[in-house]
């Protein structure tokens, strides 16, 4: 079956590190996605990664993917109070061609000055 | 184009009310979404269009709701004789199909009181 499940909370110290995790089920998943949803506001693509990547980096953003375990994380490096917002993990099951997206219930960042 | 615009940005309705959304996606994308979305839950998918035909209805969309993309470029989502379970957030998002996600509009939130 298609499931995709987050921590709900995280909160770190501004400057910290931050690590969102997320695992799936859907072993065939060809993408898996970083969104990120401030309140009031719409989703906003962080980043992706293909289901053949292990890593991908863009800026103070980290994406690890351990296709064998169907773990996917997302290091945020030097945590901004602007950071704090919630962030939904998502892949695209490799069944059918409408490419919707099966969500996680979201990790809900706090950052503390 | 800015993006994917959704009107209203909010609606309140009596319950038994029928309500009509829009979304204006992209120009050149030619596939559209529709989504569900409650407090504390990721979106759930409700419906699939590419170009002007629907390719897709999730079984959470039941028979009071209806979807269009008449010519293939802005949607409407109705809902008739509203219920309370119906107040959530409806996003629409837009794409042409390749990994680099959706982009999301902001949303109509809808409450029915």
């Amino acid at each position: 079956g298609e499931d995709v499940e987050q921590s709900l909370f995280l909160s770190v110290r501004e400057g910290d590190s931050s690590v969102i995790n997320c695992t799936y089920t859907d072993s065939s998943s060809t993408y898996l996605y970083w969104y990120k949803q401030e309140p009031g506001a719409g989703l906003q693509l962080l980043t992706y990664i293909f289901s053949n990547m292990d890593m991908k980096q863009d800026q103070r953003l980290t994406v690890l993917l351990n296709k064998k375990d169907k773990h996917l994380s997302l290091r945020i490096a030097d945590t901004q109070t602007g950071d704090s917002a919630i962030y939904f993990c998502a892949e695209i099951p490799n069944a059918g061609n409408n490419r919707k997206l099966i969500w996680g219930l979201g990790t809900s960042l706090a950052v503390n000055p | 184009d800015t993006g994917v615009s959704q009107d209203p940005r909010h609606k309140i309705t009596k319950r038994g009310q029928n309500v009509t959304f829009r979304c204006d996606p992209i120009s050149e994308h030619n596939r559209l979404y529709w989504y569900r979305q409650t407090l504390g839950q990721g979106p759930e998918f409700l419906t699939y269009f590419q170009n002007e035909a629907q390719l897709e209805k999730s079984r959470l969309l039941s028979d009071r709701f209806s979807a269009e993309r008449p010519k293939g470029s802005f949607s409407t989502l109705e809902i008739q004789r509203t219920e309370q379970g119906d107040s959530a957030m409806y996003l629409c998002a837009s794409s042409l199909g390749g990994p680099d996600g959706y982009t999301f509009g902001s949303g109509t939130r809808l409450t029915v009181v």
